[in-house]
């Protein structure tokens, strides 16, 4: 079945530094891509969706300056949390949109725990 | 507003009994319906789409029913085990767009 790889799984940064987090179909090609923020116990939220070889498109409320988002091609998106804050850290997960059966399935990444200093 | 609901953040039961979870929407017309698994610290997994022209759809133990005059959707996981231990999600989908319901967890208990 599909498999999308996000890296890494676990990162503690500084106030102030960038942290870049990777995300990657590796079997299916992937032309739309989602980025979510999770807290403790609650459940999805949607931050952007990712397309290929275009602009991120993202939800209200959301800082696209701040949450960076790059969709180089058909199996790499990138989430970039510039000059992050304590406030920034949480479960960050993406998924990448699959059609095994017609439908459009969503293929989830593990995770990535973003713990900013 | 639009909302999706599902029953009680969290749900225990026996080992051997039949899990229900339910997820109910309001202002969505939704053209499909998924469940998802969600276990500690990792991805949400996959687990069963339905269509809305849809009434029923098994795999295994799982069984989910979707009822769009009722706008509800039922999850159900029967002989349950401990193994299934987990964060359910329910998912309302249109096209490319999704929307997450808040979960619930559920507790086997051996």
């Amino acid at each position: 079945g599909a498999v999308v790889s996000q890296h890494p799984s676990r990162v503690i940064c500084k106030s102030g530094t960038s942290v870049k987090i990777e995300c990657r179909s590796l079997d299916f090609q992937a032309t739309t891509m989602f980025w979510y923020r999770q807290f403790p116990k609650q459940s999805l939220m949607l931050m952007a969706t990712s397309n290929e070889g275009s602009k991120a498109t993202y939800e209200q409320g959301v800082e696209k300056d701040k949450f960076l988002i790059n969709h180089a091609s058909l199996t790499l998106s990138t989430l970039t949390v510039t000059s992050a804050h304590p406030e920034d850290s949480s479960f960050y997960i993406c998924s990448a949109l699959d059609r095994p059966s017609g439908a459009n399935v969503l293929t989830f990444g593990a995770g990535s725990r973003l713990t900013v200093l | 507003s639009q909302k999706i609901e599902q029953n009680s953040e969290a749900l225990n039961i026996q080992e051997g009994k039949t899990a229900t979870l339910t997820c109910n929407y309001t202002n969505y017309s939704p053209a499909y319906l998924q469940w998802y698994r969600q276990d500690p610290g990792r991805g949400p997994v996959f687990l069963l789409l339905i269509r809305e022209n849809e009434k029923e759809k098994r795999k295994e133990r799982l069984k989910v029913t979707f009822d769009t005059t009722l706008k509800q959707s039922l999850f159900h996981i029967t002989a349950s085990q401990p193994a299934d231990s987990a964060t359910y999600l329910c998912a309302l989908g249109t096209g490319n767009q999704f929307y997450f319901g808040t979960g619930t967890s559920l507790t086997v208990i051996p």
